[in-house]
């Protein structure tokens, strides 16, 4: 059980285009999705928190009109890369925390996806 | 003071051995302490976690030990196997709304054979 899926694994796009990455929690309803960049050889660093039905909280630094979050159901998030640039090639990864904490479970428990390679030309 | 500070950043330890991986954190807000396990191209895998209610939590060869007072945690890999090979990150959250981790810098561990 709790399984998060991110959709697509890897995308290449050209510069100026933009991308989605779609992330679903599969077997349970997610009542907050965080979004998360890597670069290599480098920690997660948060990007913001999305609560189905509100507007995502962004970290410091991250430009919310280049990185845009929809939560539209409680089983999926996206996140749209506008006018992408060679500089936000990266790996994104998406987390999701469950509706409610299972038994044996810490409510704060975190479900992450398998990630997206995003490569900009 | 949202730091979670990792050592070391690289480990090499023998089959069989044991890993052990050290996270402070500056945060007394902090109460749930992770620890996530992540392969080349994947995304982190929760190994086990811990609330500062417990100095010691076991589940199969990984044991966190907490040391509430010094602000510490750790991770131990008993029987170390070249399958544990990976990155290793702590994190730090505190219960709310948001429950946002905190990521620790990472410590990249080779079993050898």
């Amino acid at each position: 059980g709790a399984v998060v899926s991110q959709h697509p694994s890897w995308v290449i796009c050209k510069s100026g285009t933009s991308v989605k990455i779609e992330c679903r929690s599969l077997d349970f309803q997610a009542t907050t999705m965080f979004w998360y960049r890597q670069f290599p050889k480098q920690s997660l660093m948060l990007m913001a928190t999305s609560n189905e039905g509100s507007k995502a909280t962004y970290e410091q630094g991250v430009e919310k009109d280049k990185f845009l979050i929809n939560h539209a159901s409680l089983t999926l998030s996206t996140l749209t890369v506008t006018s992408a640039h060679p500089e936000d090639s990266s790996f994104y990864i998406c987390s999701a925390r469950p509706r409610t904490s299972g038994r044996g479970k810490d409510y704060n428990e975190q479900f992450f996806g398998p990630g997206t390679r995003l490569t900009v030309l | 003071q949202q730091q979670v500070k990792q050592s070391p950043q690289s480990l090499i330890v023998q089959k069989g051995g044991i890993s052990i991986i050290n996270c402070a954190y500056e945060n007394t807000a902090f109460d749930y302490f992770p620890w996530y396990q992540q392969f080349p191209g994947k995304g982190p895998a929760l190994l086990i976690a811990i609330r500062p209610d417990v100095s010691e939590k076991k589940e199969g060869r990984f044991t966190i030990s907490f040391n509430k007072s010094a602000k510490q945690f750790s991770l131990h890999i008993m029987d170390s196997q070249p399958g544990d090979s990976a990155t290793y990150f702590c994190a730090a959250s505190k219960t709310g709304t948001a429950s946002k981790l905190t990521f620790g810098t990472g410590t990249r561990l080779q079993v050898t054979l």
